[in-house]
Formats: structure tokens, C-alpha cells, sequence
């Protein structure tokens, strides 16, 4: 089945600073990428998401690239600001049906 | 509209003891599945239902029950509680549609003694 790694498992930056958030996955039939926030004792809410017949997406501060021939796909973050500061999970969609996460980014801006 | 709601919000269970997480979603949604998040280990997927009388296994399906007789309900049944299980505990839900959203509900604290 699928399997996704998720590094660094935290990441500090100061505010301001860009934070990168990596995952490689496993099953070169997974199709669709979403990316995770989840704060503390809140349930995870999606942030943006690729599909994989897309390179690139941006959402104003966020943007995630996807390289299918090295199945890997990252997370970028302009602009780091304290309210950014919460738990980062990668997910990738195998077998048409099961979404499968990564461990999770602990990000910490300090501001 | 709701959403993704679940209850209750806490438990706390001996060991060997059984009961019904329950998971309702009001989005019309056909998908809808059941993770459990472990520090350090992310979103494990339980069991899931494309459709009302299907379920299929996750990652961790060993001792959890599902059962889906209506699009909206989704309940997960702990047979025999252990240790082991004491977890945070979410339900999701999405279309039919492998690449649209999955939302997520407040999530299940629960504790085995």
C-alpha cells in the first residue's frame, strides 16, 4: 500500500522567514495531494491541495509543488507569521479511496 | 449546515469494555472513513465507506467494528477496549470524488484504564 514520509518532523523560523515542509510517497498511482493544518486540540482543516496533472499551485503566502518522476511533493510558506505556528500533515490518495498521511510538521514561528 | 459531527467529545473506558463512537455528516457526502492520530504518527486511516452498505479496512482495522446503513451515519464500534486504543479518534467525510475535499469532524478523546 501507500506510504508517505513527512520531513522535518519540526521546523522553527522566525517571523517573516519562508518554511519548507517535505513528503515523498510510494504508490506512483496516487493521484491527488492535500496538505493539512491542524492546531491545537482542533480537528485538521485543509490548506491546499495539487492534483497530478499539476506541477505547481499558490494560494496567496502558500504554494505546494509536486514531482511525480521522484514522487515527492513540498509545502512552502512565505512570510511565516505567529498564527501560522500549528501542526503540518501530507496526505496522498491511493487506490482511489484511502487518503494516507505523513507524521506530521510540528511548525513553530517565533516572532 | 454541520458538517462533520461526532460524539461525545471525551470517554473514558475500562479495559474491556465496548462502545459506539458516533459520526454523522449532513453534506449528502458518500465517502466517509474513520482515522485515528497518534502523537508522532500521524492520521491512521481505521475503516472506510464509499456507500451506505459498503466498508472496506484501513491501515488499523483490528478491533473497531463500522457498519454504514445510511449515507449519513458512520458509527465505530470498539469491541473489547484496550490500553492500546487510547487515542484521538476523527471522523471524515468527502463526495464521491477521490480529489475533492475530505472534511474532517471535531474528533473523540478517548482514554482506556
Amino acid at each position: 500500500g501507500e506510504n508517505v514520509e513527512q520531513h522535518p518532523s519540526t521546523l522553527s523560523v522566525q517571523e517573516g522567514d519562508s518554511a519548507v515542509i517535505k513528503c515523498t510517497y510510494s504508490d506512483s498511482a496516487s493521484n491527488y495531494f492535500p496538505w493539512y493544518k491542524q492546531e491545537l486540540g482542533k480537528r485538521p482543516q485543509l490548506i491546499i491541495d495539487i492534483r497530478s496533472n499539476v506541477g505547481e499551485k499558490k494560494d496567496q503566502r502558500i504554494a505546494v509543488t509536486l514531482n511525480k518522476t521522484a514522487k515527492h511533493f513540498s509545502l512552502h510558506i512565505t512570510e511565516t507569521q505567529p498564527e501560522d505556528s500549528a501542526v503540518y500533515f501530507c496526505a496522498a490518495c491511493s487506490d482511489g479511496n484511502k487518503l494516507v498521511f505523513g507524521a506530521g510538521t510540528i511548525l513553530r514561528v517565533k516572532s | 449546515n454541520a458538517g462533520v459531527t461526532q460524539t461525545p467529545k471525551f470517554q473514558v473506558l475500562k479495559t474491556g469494555q465496548s462502545m459506539t463512537l458516533q459520526c454523522a455528516q449532513d453534506m449528502n457526502h458518500e465517502y466517509m472513513s474513520w482515522y485515528r492520530q497518534d502523537p508522532g504518527m500521524g492520521l491512521r486511516l481505521i475503516h472506510y465507506s464509499v456507500g451506505a452498505g459498503i466498508t472496506d479496512q484501513g491501515e488499523v482495522p483490528n478491533g473497531y467494528n463500522v457498519s454504514r446503513s445510511t449515507t449519513e451515519d458512520f458509527p465505530l464500534r470498539l469491541l473489547s477496549a484496550a490500553p492500546s486504543q487510547t487515542s484521538v479518534y476523527f471522523c471524515a467525510s468527502r463526495t464521491g470524488y477521490s480529489t475533492d475535499t475530505q472534511y474532517f469532524g471535531p474528533g473523540t478523546r478517548l482514554t482506556v484504564l
